[in-house]
Formats: C-alpha cells, sequence, structure tokens
C-alpha cells in the first residue's frame, strides 16, 4: 500500500510559467512534509517543507501548499527556468513518533521546463 | 571532499558474487541510511544506523548485510543477489536521528545490475 502517491509521473511547462506538481498521501499520522529534487546522477537534495500546523511554506521561487483534510500537498514554481527540469519527490514523514528519518517518498514526477 | 560519497557508481555483478558498496558522509552527521530505489517505485528504506548501532532493519532479505564501522563510513555487503535487486541503491546522512532526522543529505547513489 503506497502511503505517498505522486499521480503524475511527467509534467511539461514552458519558462517562466507555473509548475505545479502534487502529491497525495494516506497515512493521517503524517505531519512533516518534504519536497525533494534530483538531478541525473545526483542524490536527492532538499528542496522544501511544510509541517502540519502551516498551510503554506515560500522560499524564493518555490512555495508549498497543504491541504490537510485532502490530505494533499503541492509545490508551485514560480517562474519555472530550464534549471529546475529535475525529479521531484514528495516525501512524508511522522515527527511525532520514532521514525527515525523514516521518509515515506512518493514515485516522483519528471519536471521539464522548455525554453 | 564534502557531503556524500558512494563507491562504486555502478556495478555489474553476478548471482553469485559478493560485492560491496561503500558510502563516506564529511559533515560529521551521527545517523546514516542504505535506500533503494528500484524503477518506478519510491525510494524505500533498507537500513538505518546512529552511532554506529542499527536502529532500524527495514524487513530486508539477508542476501544484504550492512556495516557500520564508524559513523563516517557505511557499507552494504552484496551476496547472492538476484535480478530483482538491481536498483539505485542510495546512501544518506542525518546530523541525527529525531526531529532533524526527515532532512537527508544523500549521496549520488550506486547504480547495481545483477546479472
Amino acid at each position: 500500500d503506497q502511503q505517498v502517491k505522486q499521480n503524475s509521473p511527467s509534467l511539461s511547462v514552458q519558462e517562466g510559467r507555473i509548475s505545479i506538481l502534487n502529491c497525495d498521501y494516506t497515512n493521517s499520522m503524517f505531519d512533516y512534509f518534504l519536497w525533494y529534487k534530483k538531478y541525473p546522477a545526483e542524490g536527492p537534495t532538499f528542496l522544501i517543507s511544510i509541517s502540519s500546523i502551516k498551510d503554506k511554506n515560500e522560499d524564493g521561487r518555490f512555495t508549498v501548499f497543504l491541504n490537510k483534510s485532502a490530505k494533499h500537498l503541492s509545490l508551485h514554481i514560480v517562474p519555472s527556468q530550464p534549471g529546475d527540469s529535475a525529479v521531484y519527490f514528495c516525501a512524508a514523514y511522522n515527527a511525532g513518533g520514532t521514525s527515525y528519518g523514516k521518509l515515506t517518498f512518493g514515485q516522483g514526477t519528471i519536471l521539464t521546463v522548455h525554453p | 571532499e564534502t557531503g556524500v560519497t558512494q563507491t562504486p557508481r555502478h556495478l555489474v555483478m553476478g548471482m553469485t558474487n559478493k560485492k560491496s558498496l561503500k558510502c563516506e558522509q564529511h559533515l560529521g552527521h551521527n545517523a546514516m541510511y542504505w535506500y533503494k530505489q528500484s524503477a518506478k517505485k519510491p525510494l524505500e528504506l533498507m537500513f538505518v544506523y546512529s552511532l554506529e548501532e542499527r536502529v532500524e532493519n527495514n524487513s530486508v532479505p539477508s542476501r544484504f548485510s550492512p556495516e557500520c564501522p564508524n559513523s563516517s563510513h557505511l557499507f552494504l555487503h552484496l551476496h547472492t543477489l538476484q535480478p530483482e535487486d538491481s536498483a539505485l541503491y542510495l546512501c544518506a546522512s542525518s546530523q541525527d536521528l529525531g526531529a532533524g532526522a526527515n532532512v537527508l543529505t544523500f549521496g549520488a547513489g550506486s547504480r547495481l545490475t545483477v546479472l
């Protein structure tokens, strides 16, 4: 049973437009959410996170929105740049438990930003 | 060197071979992890070490044997693997377990092919 799902395997966006990457989760114990970005031949790198006590967190061009009632989060990139082309992973965590960094990841979404 | 370094980057082995993957972190972190990424699947946590003690073994078959001789080094010993074990094996580290354990620093991964 996959507890974190990214239902769009890929997304293609024009440079300068908004990229919206979506993520759904089923485990109501998750209370901390992260996005990681992965370039080819590199490991995933942390991008942005949000705690369940918030519904929005912003860092420059990147904003994560959390809708707890819908168990849904999204990552907005505005404006999108060709260098943003990468695989984006959504991950979730139970900060209140003994999860030992036991992040539960989604399958990833390949974002391609065209010049 | 900085960050998390994994060697080898690529490994091809037969089912009867014994090989090892190596991970080294130069961040002064106390926790290290092995993750597995199979094609079109989410990252799966395999093992967690904190201060050289294994704190999590996520139902991984015994043909995978981890070793953590010190807080900077982590090995994954491989023996009599199956073709379905072919995957990208990612090492990660975090400052500690607990609240900071969700922000992981990943290595670039070791791409394993089992023939």
